[in-house]
C-alpha cells in the first residue's frame, strides 16, 4: 500500500496557467508538508499543516496556497504559473511536528515543468 | 553562510570501501539531525536519525554527531554500488517545526 501518494506525477503546462497538486497520506499521520525541490536537487520546506492548521509557512509568493480538507489530504494550488516554478513538488508526513522528533516520509513527487 | 553545508561531490569510491559523507549546520540549538538517501528521479527516504552526541549504527550505517563542532556524518561500511544515489542530511533547527536540507552529496560507488 502506497504510504504518502500525489498526483499527477508529471505535469506540463503552458506560463500563466493555474494548476493544483494533489497529496494524500494513509498513514494517520497529523502533520503533512510540502516541499519544492529545483534543478540543483535543493529540497526546501514550502508549507506545513497539523490537523489541518497551516504551521510552516515560509516565504513563498503567494501564487501558492495550500489547503488541507482533512489530516489526511494537503492539497497545493499554484496561479498564475511562471517559469521559475519548474521544479519537483514532494509532499511528506509526520505523525506529529518535527520539533517531537517524528520521521518525516515522502510522497513520490510531482514533476512541474512550465513552459 | 548556509544553514545546512555538503560537499555536492561526486564522491566516488570503489565497492566494498568506507563511504564518509559529511554536513555542518549552523544553528548550534539544533536537536534533531537526519540523513536521508535519494535514488535518481525518487522521493527522499530516511536511512538514520541522531539526536545526541556520539555513534549511532544501524547496519553498514553510522551516524556521527558533534554538536559542539556543529557537524555531523554518516559512514557506510562495505559500500555497494546500489548505495549509489545523493544523500541529503537534514536539521531540525531549535524551536522550528521544519527541516533544512542541505544540497546533498552523491555518492558514486564503483564496482
Amino acid at each position: 500500500d502506497t504510504a504518502v501518494s500525489q498526483t499527477p506525477k508529471y505535469l506540463v503546462t503552458q506560463m500563466g496557467n493555474d494548476k493544483s497538486i494533489k497529496c494524500e497520506q494513509n498513514l494517520g499521520h497529523d502533520t503533512m508538508y510540502w516541499y519544492k525541490q529545483d534543478s540543483k536537487k535543493f529540497l526546501k520546506i514550502m508549507f506545513s499543516y497539523n490537523n489541518k492548521e497551516l504551521i510552516i509557512n515560509e516565504t513563498v509568493p503567494n501564487r501558492f496556497s495550500p489547503k488541507s480538507p482533512d489530516k489526511a489530504h494537503l492539497n497545493l494550488h499554484i496561479n498564475s504559473l511562471e517559469l521559475g516554478d519548474s521544479a519537483v513538488y514532494f509532499c511528506a508526513s509526520s505523525q506529529g511536528v518535527i520539533l517531537a522528533g517524528y520521521t518525516q516520509y515522502f510522497g513520490p513527487g510531482t514533476r512541474l515543468t512550465v513552459l | 553562510q548556509k544553514e545546512v553545508e555538503q560537499n555536492s561531490g561526486p564522491l566516488s569510491v570503489p565497492e566494498g570501501a568506507i563511504a564518509s559523507l559529511n554536513c555542518t549546520y549552523s544553528d548550534r540549538g539544533s536537536q534533531s539531525f537526519f540523513w536521508y538517501r535519494q535514488y535518481s528521479g525518487k522521493s527522499p527516504e530516511l536511512i538514520m536519525s541522531i539526536y545526541s552526541n556520539g555513534d549511532k549504527e544501524d547496519g553498514r550505517f553510522t551516524a556521527q554527531l558533534n554538536k559542539a563542532s556543529q557537524y555531523v556524518s554518516l559512514l557506510i561500511r562495505d559500500s555497494q554500488p546500489s548505495d549509489s544515489a545523493t544523500y541529503l542530511c537534514a536539521v531540525n533547527p531549535s524551536n522550528t517545526g521544519k527541516l533544512i536540507f542541505g544540497q546533498g552529496t552523491t555518492l558514486q560507488v564503483k564496482p
